[in-house]
């Protein structure tokens, strides 16, 4: 079975500061995605990054960066100079590489609350 | 752009009424998902479905139906409704292929069993 763990259940940070959102995930499976997830005060889910198995490389898409590390099962996620829009509910997932009716079925971590005050 | 839209976004309910929540999306996606959201615990899998006339149970289907009539809408049924089913239910749809596990999903509707 999988497991995705965000041990972080709520983060305070000031603007501006730099924030990263821990995330650890067990599968026995050599193939599977990893997802973040952005959850505004509004309520839906929005989608924010995907990475493969197969791709170690860290990315940087404008504030936000992540750092997907094989060897320890993490991914984790950096918000630079975070700003008050920041603030929301971020989810880790996890989906195993089980054909194709697997596309959506995530395993999702317990979600990190991330307050950012002005 | 809609989206997925769901409905209500708010509902009580009393032990052992049964509703159906209601989902439609326009973006012609052909896999649909219903997930529920209990606080401190992410987000669990009810029922998905593949297509039109094809739905499977996910990770925590009992006391929940669905049907699939269309593309565009999946319904979610709960029959004899009990506390345990509080909960935000969401639910969401993605495309068959290239965009592997980005989700679309609804804003929500907020299920409160008393």
């Amino acid at each position: 079975a999988q497991k995705v763990t965000q041990a972080q259940t709520e983060i305070s940070v000031v603007e501006k500061e730099d924030v990263t959102l821990d995330c650890v995930y067990e599968t026995r499976d050599t193939t599977y995605y990893l997802f973040w997830y952005k959850q505004p005060p509004s309520g839906e889910l929005v989608f924010l990054i995907r990475r493969n198995s197969f791709d170690e490389q860290n990315e940087r898409s404008g504030r936000y960066s992540w750092n997907f590390q094989k060897s320890t099962s993490s991914f984790n996620f950096t918000i630079t100079a975070s700003q008050v829009v920041d603030s929301a509910v971020y989810f880790c997932a996890l989906r195993i590489n089980a054909g194709g009716t697997s596309y959506g079925k995530l395993t999702f971590g317990q979600g990190t609350i991330l307050t950012v005050h002005p | 752009n809609a989206g997925v839209t769901q409905t209500p976004k708010f509902r009580i309910l009393k032990i052992g009424q049964s509703m159906t929540l209601q989902c439609t999306q326009d973006m012609n996606h052909n896999y649909m998902y219903w997930y529920r959201q209990d606080p401190g615990m992410g987000l669990k899998l009810i029922y998905y479905s593949v297509g039109a006339g094809i739905t499977d149970k996910g990770e925590v289907p009992n006391g929940y139906n669905v049907s699939r009539s269309t593309t565009e809408d999946f319904p979610l049924r709960l029959e004899l409704a009990a506390p345990s089913q509080t909960s935000v239910y969401f639910c969401a749809s993605s495309p068959p292929t290239g965009a592997v596990g980005e989700l679309f999903f609804g804003e929500g509707s907020r299920l409160t069993v008393l």
